[in-house]
């Protein structure tokens, strides 16, 4: 089983500033690599597929890189709706699983 | 436009079964290449993928669940079932339903449901 893990588990930024989240899978998921966002009392929300592809309607300052065990989230500049916990996900055909979260908070 | 709601007890006793239906628009799972997930997620806590049904009924489970998960689908009336034996305290959760194509992630998501386990 593909195990996923994100770092770091909670950032703290200014409005503004950009941020960026790593993910990291045990072996390769080629692109296979999504990100979702979640605010507290709601479903995620798909940012990110293909690790590096927007979503409809995702705003061009959430950005995504890497491939094969590497993965980088950048969001270039916070807004106030961005902080929430952002969760990366690996999507090979035999099975799906999670990291762990990153919260991103206010500093 | 595609929505998925769950359904299902909002409370169960150590031991039962878990019965959860996720009723869709806005696809159909005679499409080809389309799909239906379950995950959940303990309070505080994070994503955990459960399981997965096809348009063609390949199902996928989740390693460390199988044994206890069942999915099936009623293509007439645009639902997927989970099962889930032998329920735990720890297993109470929300529980998603969501949508998904061959070879992308999850990409509409219901509401999730609530699941308490508790005597």
């Amino acid at each position: 089983e593909i195990v996923m893990t994100q770092s770091p588990a909670t950032l703290s930024v200014s409005p503004g500033e950009r941020a960026t989240l790593s993910c990291r899978a045990s072996q390769s998921v080629s692109n296979n690599l999504a990100w979702y966002q979640q605010k507290i009392g709601q479903a995620p929300r798909l940012l990110i597929y293909g690790a590096s592809a927007r979503s409809t309607g995702i705003p061009a300052r959430f950005s995504g890189s890497g491939s094969g065990t590497e993965f980088t989230l950048t969001i270039s500049s916070l807004q106030s709706e961005d902080f929430a916990v952002y969760y990366c996900q690996q999507y090979t055909e035999w099975h799906f699983t999670f990291g762990p979260g990153t919260k991103v908070d206010i500093k | 436009q595609i929505t998925l709601k769950e359904s299902g007890p909002t409370l169960v006793k150590p031991t039962q079964t878990l019965t959860l239906t996720c009723t869709f628009s806005g696809f159909s799972l005679r499409t080809n290449g389309v799909g239906v997930g379950w995950i959940r997620q303990p309070p505080g806590k994070a994503l955990e993928w459960l399981a997965f049904i096809y348009w063609n009924d390949d199902k996928r489970y989740s390693p460390s669940l199988k044994s206890r998960l069942t999915i099936t689908k009623d293509t007439s009336k645009n639902q997927v079932v989970l099962t889930m034996t032998n329920m735990d305290p720890v297993d109470t959760a929300t529980y998603y339903c969501a949508h998904r194509r061959y070879g992308d992630p999850f990409d509409y998501w219901g509401q999730g449901t609530l699941v308490t386990v508790s005597s």
